[in-house]
Order: C-alpha cells, then sequence, then structure tokens
C-alpha cells in the first residue's frame, strides 16, 4: 500500500535560515509526487509537483527514488513561510491523492 | 472564479442524525474528490465522482456513507446515523475534464462535529 511519511509535526527555523521539510514515501511503482501548503485560514493549495521540476516562492524539490523521499527545501526562509505543509502521492493513472500528516512550519523573525 | 465551495463551513448533529455536506466545483470542473481529516492526521481520500458516475470509492466507509453528484447541482456526501468518530473536517476538490493530471483544487472544508 502507498504511504507518505512526514516525520516532523512541527519545525521552527529563524528568518534567513535554510529550510527542509522531510517527505519519505514508500509505493511499488511510478509515484507522482506534490507538496501542498496551507497558510492561516487559506485553504489548501497546491505548492508544486516533481514533474514540473520548477521553483515555486524559493521552494524546490526533488524527487529521489533511491532513497524514496520528496523533501522541500528553501535556501533562506521568509516570514510568509509560516504555514501547515503536507507532502502528498498519486498514483500514474489514478488520480486519488495519498496524504502525509503534515509539518507545521514556524518561521521566526 | 470563485472557487470550490462547500457549506456549510461548521456542522453539529447529535448521535444518530443525518449529515449532509454539498461541494460546488470551480466553474468548468466535472471531477470531484472528497476527503476526511481526522484530529492530528493527514487528509484521507474518500471517494472521486464525476457528474453522475462514482469512479473510486475505496476510501469510503461500507456501511452510512454515500456520495452523488447529480447532473445538476452539487456533489453531496451524505453521512447517516452519524458516530462521534466520524467528527472531523471533510475537504472537497475538483478538477477539470482534461486526461492526465489535473491540479485538484480544495475548498474550505466543512467541520463535523458529532456531540
Amino acid at each position: 500500500a502507498q504511504r507518505v511519511t512526514q516525520p516532523e509535526k512541527l519545525l521552527s527555523v529563524f528568518k534567513g535560515a535554510p529550510v527542509e521539510l522531510k517527505c519519505n514515501y514508500s509505493y511499488s511503482g511510478s509515484p507522482e509526487l506534490f507538496w501542498y501548503v496551507q497558510y492561516s485560514r487559506q485553504r489548501l493549495q497546491l505548492l508544486l509537483r516533481h514533474i514540473s521540476r520548477e521553483s515555486i516562492k524559493g521552494f524546490t524539490a526533488d524527487l529521489n527514488k533511491g532513497e524514496t523521499s520528496f523533501h522541500l527545501k528553501k535556501p533562506f526562509a521568509q516570514e510568509e513561510d509560516s504555514a501547515m505543509y503536507y507532502c502528498a502521492l498519486k498514483n500514474f493513472g489514478n488520480e486519488k491523492l495519498t496524504f502525509g500528516t503534515g509539518t507545521r512550519l514556524t518561521i521566526i523573525p | 472564479n470563485a472557487g470550490v465551495m462547500q457549506n456549510p463551513r461548521h456542522l453539529v448533529r447529535r448521535r444518530g442524525q443525518e449529515a449532509r455536506l454539498r461541494c460546488s466545483p470551480m466553474k468548468g470542473h466535472s471531477h470531484v474528490y472528497w476527503y476526511r481529516q481526522l484530529p492530528e492526521e493527514g487528509l484521507k481520500f474518500m471517494v472521486y465522482l464525476q457528474k453522475e458516475n462514482i469512479i473510486d470509492e475505496s476510501g469510503m466507509p461500507k456501511e452510512r456513507f454515500s456520495a452523488e453528484f447529480p447532473k445538476e447541482g452539487p456533489s453531496i456526501l451524505r453521512i447517516q446515523q452519524v458516530v462521534r468518530g466520524d467528527s472531523a473536517a471533510y475537504f472537497c476538490a475538483s478538477s477539470p475534464p482534461q486526461l492526465g493530471y489535473n491540479e485538484q483544487f480544495f475548498g474550505p472544508g466543512t467541520r463535523l462535529t458529532v456531540l
């Protein structure tokens, strides 16, 4: 069965410091991986997906199939990055998303 | 485009009552997904519907839960004879009718509390 693990429930980082939110997955096929973000009082929204290989709001994530990881990184944290972050996985050819339990990121001014 | 709409935002029911949660997808979207989030957990897939069809209900509990997406009107997630364990946030998402991966746009959720 597919599974997404986010080992950190809470993560606090000083403004300007690097950020790394960890995500590991288990899946036997070829997954598609995503990061979703939920800012305070806003709805869940897509931040980035591995197939697009783009940087959004300074965040990047590289799919490492050997380590089955999709960690989210940003070199310099900003206060507006404080939010709840969810890693998610989708089967190729299937539309449903499997989410991790989320990491609450707090940026300390 | 107003985005995915869900109502009510908060719903309180007593044990044994019925709960009806509504989801209006974004304009032009014909695919709807329902997810449930229990406290301290991630969102869990429940059901995927297209207009008038259930495509994947592998995440739906076998009893008391049903979902529909009629030709006209919103998608409805119905929970009969609610129990305390049904207390959760229920999220709806929608995506456009295209082949391949389409981004799912999420609604604000309905928080169900069962007394």
